[in-house]
């Protein structure tokens, strides 16, 4: 099973908008709405922020959506802000059962 | 409230094995899967199985299959990793997190964390 592919670094200016995409195949993305999105502080555990493709948990704030369009998802934070400087994973369903990550993105806020 | 536990850190030799706990409290156990999570340094996350506190059931990725075990022990609402022939590629923080389930339906989503268990394989 192969990672999913995300871009390494994405960068934006408080206050804009930023998308990180995901891709992968016709097998995971594609196949299931069980995309999910983490972000990731250093020294600190994953949090879940996205979950089905485009839900959010309870408690996290509306600034973050997901979307998905064929074998390509995307996380969108809107209202960049310096707390949201982290790294960002997406994670599909791939059948089996079995998960697979994306290679992460680091976000910086300029 | 949900909580996942994790035991400490280990220090390993290439070729041994090494068990890592993961201890839940706050919620239904048999409701959720236990999924594990490895990080090596400065690395992604990668996905190595998940485990059915419901019926003991587990799946493994491939990649780990034949050299791994999960196992969940309902006396002590604590699930196990156990990963043998350890080489230094092992050397990672392992992290256990619960499925997002309601309703009967699960949904991928990895809702709780453990804190993480840095494990280090060196001679």
């Amino acid at each position: 099973q192969s990672a999913l592919t995300q871009p390494a670094s994405v960068s934006g200016s408080p206050g804009q908008s930023i998308t990180i995409s995901c891709t992968g195949t016709s097998s995971d993305v594609g196949n299931y709405n069980l995309v999910s999105w983490y972000h990731q502080h250093p020294g600190k555990a994953p949090k879940l922020i996205i979950y089905s493709d485009n839900k959010r948990p309870s408690g996290v704030s509306d600034r973050f959506s997901g979307s998905k369009s064929g074998n390509t998802a995307s996380l969108t934070i809107s209202g960049l802000q310096a707390g949201d400087e982290a790294d960002y994973y997406c994670c599909s369903y791939a059948g089996g059962p079995s998960l697979v990550f994306g290679g992460g993105t680091k976000l910086t806020v300029l | 409230q949900v909580q996942l536990v994790q035991s400490g850190a280990e220090v390993k030799k290439p070729g041994a094995s090494v068990k890592v706990s993961c201890k839940a409290s706050g919620y239904i156990f048999t409701d959720h899967y236990i999924h594990w999570v490895r990080q090596a340094p400065g690395q992604g996350l990668e996905w190595m199985g998940r485990i059915s506190p419901n019926s003991g059931g587990a799946n493994y990725a491939q990649r780990f299959q034949g050299r791994v075990t999960m196992t969940w022990d309902t006396s002590i609402s604590t699930a196990s990793l156990e990963l043998s022939r350890l080489n230094s590629d092992d050397s990672a923080t392992y992290y256990c997190a619960r499925e997002y389930c309601t309703g009967g339906r699960c949904y991928s989503g990895l809702d709780y964390w453990g804190q993480g268990a840095l494990v280090t394989v060196s001679s």
